[in-house]
């Protein structure tokens, strides 16, 4: 089964300060990964995928995450926080399960700028 | 516009009182969910659907209800709602076309059984 591990569910950075979001995957074979983003009373929206074309993969509003097969990781970044990128943050994962594409969440980090 | 629509965004119910969300999509879209999100534990999936008439148990189908008679319509029903379905749920579509399977996402319909 598939998993995702989210570490820490919150997390505080200052405005202009380099965002950190990590992200732990366990498949057994190269799944599919995404960064969703959730704005207060808003549903999710897509930041960013991969889907084996490059491990760096760049987003939208400045973040990229790199796949990291030997570590299992796909954590987010972004060089320089602000204040609009505070939101939720959901990690997940994609791998066919008997012909559907059964997708699975972490957990969240809250991610908070401080001015 | 590309977009998935649920309907009620609030909804305040007493427990035992059927009530059907509607959820649809305009992208054409095959596969459709159902999630319900809960402080902690992230999205949970409650079922989902492959195509039309096409429907499986996700990881916490019980109490829950869905149907997929029309390709774009796919909504949750709760037979008899009780205070631990009181949540945040979204539906959300996406298609295998293309492979990448990204989901698109409705606003949420907040949900409080009393």
């Amino acid at each position: 089964a598939q998993s995702v591990t989210q570490l820490g569910s919150h997390v505080s950075v200052s405005e202009g300060a380099l965002v950190l979001l990590r992200c732990n995957y366990s498949s057994s074979v190269p799944p599919y990964l995404f960064w969703y983003v959730q704005y207060p009373n808003q549903g999710l929206q897509l930041l960013l995928k991969y889907t084996s074309a490059a491990t760096l993969v760049k987003g939208i509003n400045g973040f990229e995450a790199e796949f990291k097969k030997s570590e299992t990781s796909f954590h987010l970044t972004k060089p320089s926080a602000h204040m609009s990128d505070a939101a939720e943050y959901f990690c997940a994962v994609s791998k066919n399960s008997g012909g559907y594409q059964k997708v699975t969440f972490g957990t969240g980090t809250k991610l908070q700028v401080i001015p | 516009e590309a977009q998935v629509t649920q309907n009620p965004r609030y909804l305040i119910t007493v427990t035992g009182k059927k009530l059907t969300v509607t959820c649809s999509q305009n992208m054409n879209h095959e596969y459709m969910s159902w999630y319900r999100q809960d402080p902690g534990l992230g999205l949970r999936q409650i079922y989902y659907s492959m195509n039309v008439e096409v429907t499986d148990k996700g990881d916490v189908p019980e109490g829950y209800k869905v149907s997929r008679k029309e390709k774009r319509n796919f909504p949750l029903i709760l037979e008899s709602p009780s205070p631990n379905q009181t949540s945040l749920y979204f539906c959300a579509s996406s298609s295998p076309a293309g492979s990448t399977y990204e989901q698109y996402f409705g606003p949420g319909t907040r949900l409080t059984v009393t």
